[in-house]
């Protein structure tokens, strides 16, 4: 199987504006969750989606906000870009099933905002 | 809230030596645990992972960790290291929820140098 993949993979922006950023998941997995990486915080969860509806949402402010489409690819769109933003976003994909829950990532998309 | 420790920041091990990396995680019950490395500029590839059962669990490129719930560590090993294993190790913890949906809980990595 294909693995997850994300575009794109760099990205630069300046403060106030926004992007949208994309994830295919694995064949099969209905299940996407995204995460920021920096060298501060280091991995935070923002947020998961499985068909199409989020189910959970880590500590992040309302600026960032995502979506899932009917063939599971995922988008996340950061509003009004601050300088904190710059950083790695991984797209996991989750394989649930009885006994077993394990996400799978991509490669990354890194933003930098100046 | 569930936590994870990784005490050791930077590790160096000469080429060939055995590793081990240190994991300590903070959870109400039996969680579910990863192990998973990073190399410069990419993605989380995932080691290995424990749900239940044997708690030595064996993972890709000679990895094996081993949980003990009394210590609440989940320690990573290889008996003999190779210098293509320099990367960033994350340790992770995720929440047994049923039917919930609940993210990963990540350390904040252990960087591997090998010395020749």
């Amino acid at each position: 199987k294909a693995g997850v993949t994300q575009t794109p993979r760099y990205l630069i922006k300046t403060r106030g504006q926004q992007v949208t950023l994309s994830c295919s998941p694995i064949s099969g997995h209905r299940s996407v969750s995204w995460y920021q990486q920096t060298p501060g915080q280091g991995l935070q969860f923002l947020f998961e989606y499985f068909s199409e509806t989020q189910r959970n949402k880590g500590n992040f402010p309302g600026r960032f906000s995502g979506r899932q489409f009917s063939n599971s690819r995922s988008e996340m769109n950061v509003s009004t870009l601050e300088l904190g933003d710059s950083a790695l976003y991984l797209c996991a994909s989750r394989d649930r099933g009885i006994g077993t829950d394990t996400q799978y990532f991509g490669p990354g998309t890194r933003l930098t905002v100046l | 809230a569930q936590s994870v420790t990784q005490p050791d920041i930077h590790i160096t091990v000469s080429e060939g030596a055995s590793l081990e990396l240190r994991c300590n995680y903070s959870y109400g019950a039996t969680p579910y645990l990863f192990w998973y490395v990073q190399s410069p500029g990419q993605g989380l590839q995932l080691l290995l992972k424990y749900f239940s059962g044997d708690t030595l669990v064996q993972g890709i490129k000679g990895f094996e960790a081993e949980f003990k719930r009394s210590q609440s560590s989940f320690n990573l090993r290889k008996p003999s290291v190779h210098w293509s294993d320099a990367a960033e190790y994350f340790c992770a913890v995720g929440a047994r929820s049923g039917g919930g949906a609940d993210g990963l809980t990540f350390g904040k990595g252990t960087h591997l140098i090998i010395q020749p």
